[in-house]
């Protein structure tokens, strides 16, 4: 299976300043199609999971352009450029590259 | 807009079974694979099983294998999990997700019910 492994599992950042999330695979995430099948979510406390990103670095409709998604092969980052309270969560990367579908552990953002 | 809705969620015993449906509006049901996808409690998600637009391919997470079943039904617009021989630590919310990347596409999960919680305990 592959591994995703994020850090850091906490995150405490100030209202405006940036955040940066890093995300590393046991294996490298791009598909025989040339693809890298790698997602963003973020999760509000008592909320279902949203998609942010997808394949990396493709920030979905509605989602600020304070996000951004890079990397490649087995390393990748989500960065907040300013982050605002909203942002306040728990952020799972995610790989479909290969069966099974696998989840990071989670990033918990909160504001100092 | 996409909107899908779980339910059949509760409590039951180790060793029971429950079907939970997740009903499905606003896009064309059948070209969309899904998933479900569970988060058992103050824990991280963790993905369960897949299916194909078409229903004729599916995937399952070893946890799982061989006690649960997913299926759907595209005249009701429906997605379906059979959970048999429950366990303790299938104890979770369980969502389900809508790949909008092709019937045959598994890596969208860019929609997202609500969750129904399951707890399985005597």
């Amino acid at each position: 299976d592959v591994v995703m492994t994020q850090s850091p599992l906490s995150l405490p950042v100030t209202l405006g300043q940036p955040a940066s999330i890093s995300c590393r695979s046991s294996q490298s995430l791009v598909y025989s199609d040339g693809i890298t099948y790698l997602n963003w979510f973020h999760q509000r406390p008592g909320q279902s999971p949203r998609r942010l990103i997808y394949k990396v670095s493709n920030r979905d409709s509605g989602v600020p352009d304070r996000f951004s998604g890079s990397g490649s092969g087995t390393d990748f980052t989500l960065k907040i450029s300013r982050v605002e309270a909203e942002d306040v969560g728990v952020y799972y990367c995610m790989q479909a590259t290969r069966w099974p579908l696998t989840f990071g552990g989670g990033t918990k953002v909160e504001i100092k | 807009e996409v909107q899908l809705l779980e339910s059949g969620g509760g409590l039951v015993q180790p060793g029971g079974s429950l079907r939970l449906s997740c009903a499905a509006s606003g896009f064309t049901f059948s070209s969309y694979a899904m998933s479900w996808v569970r988060q058992a409690p103050g824990k991280g998600l963790e993905w369960v099983s897949s299916i194909s637009g078409s229903g004729g391919g599916t995937y399952y997470a070893d946890s799982v294998r061989g006690r649960f079943t997913i299926s759907r039904d595209i005249s009701k617009n429906t997605l379906y999990l059979q959970m048999n021989s429950l366990r303790a630590e299938d104890t979770a919310v369980y969502y389900c997700a809508g790949h909008n990347c092709g019937g045959n596409c598994y890596s969208g999960f860019d929609s997202w019910g609500q969750g129904t919680l399951v707890t399985v305990s005597s």
